[in-house]
């Protein structure tokens, strides 16, 4: 069964702090997503990579910065956290024919 | 750019009733088309796609879309809806390994 991890469902962190959102796929793909989604305004793409070190901006990359260091592995920063990015955010991975698949996604609370 | 429109925000049907998610799209070319669904607190999953051909696909749970290339129209449909149907779906438009969604129809089912 194919899979993309997320290593945390729900995470609350402050102003001010440099979080990390954590994404593993196991279907050796090269594409790698990482989505916010807030009621209203569906998902949006904040960065992609379609290979290792690799890195294009989305729709809405500001305030975010992402890392590819292996193929399966795509981390979403927030240097500097902010309440407006309290959001659910969600990464992917799709094939070549961009088929999608989704983790389960974190919430991310800031105060 | 292109883009993906799902004119309904929420959509009332009674558990049996047929079902129609509408999706329209914006683009020069025909892309790749897809439905996802995405249940409370979940991630999304994939109903169904299109690629070329048969303009009418199956997919899971009972769903089925119509490709209409004249009206560029990509449009859900499920014969008799049960209550489990109860989800948030969404139409998106794949181009280059990368996906656009629309905003989303929520979808409620009534006793």
């Amino acid at each position: 069964d194919v899979k993309v991890t997320q290593s945390s469902r729900y995470l609350v962190k402050r102003t001010g702090e440099k979080v990390f959102l954590e994404c593993v796929q196991d279907m050796d793909h090269e594409n790698m997503f990482w989505y916010r989604q807030d009621p209203g305004l569906g998902l949006r793409l904040i960065y992609f990579s379609y290979d290792v070190k690799m890195k294009e901006k989305g729709d809405i990359p500001e305030g975010y910065s992402v890392s590819r260091e292996k193929k399966e592995r795509f981390s979403l920063i927030l240097e500097s956290a902010s309440t407006n990015q309290t959001s659910m955010y969600l990464c992917a991975s799709s094939s070549p024919d961009a088929e999608a698949f989704f983790g389960q996604g974190t919430r991310l609370t800031v105060v | 750019a292109q883009s993906v429109t799902q004119p309904d925000i929420h959509i009332t049907v009674s558990e049996g009733a047929s079902l129609e998610l509408r999706c329209n799209y914006s683009y020069g070319a025909t892309p790749y088309l897809f439905w996802y669904v995405q249940s409370p607190g979940q991630g999304l999953q994939l109903l169904l796609k299109y690629f070329s051909g048969d303009t009418l696909v199956q997919g899971i749970k009972g769903f089925e879309a119509e490709f209409k290339r004249s009206q560029s129209s990509f449009n859900l449909r499920k014969p008799s809806v049960h209550w489990s149907d109860a989800a948030e779906y969404f139409c998106a438009v794949g181009l280059k390994s990368t996906l656009t969604f629309g905003k989303g129809t929520m979808l409620l089912v009534s006793p």
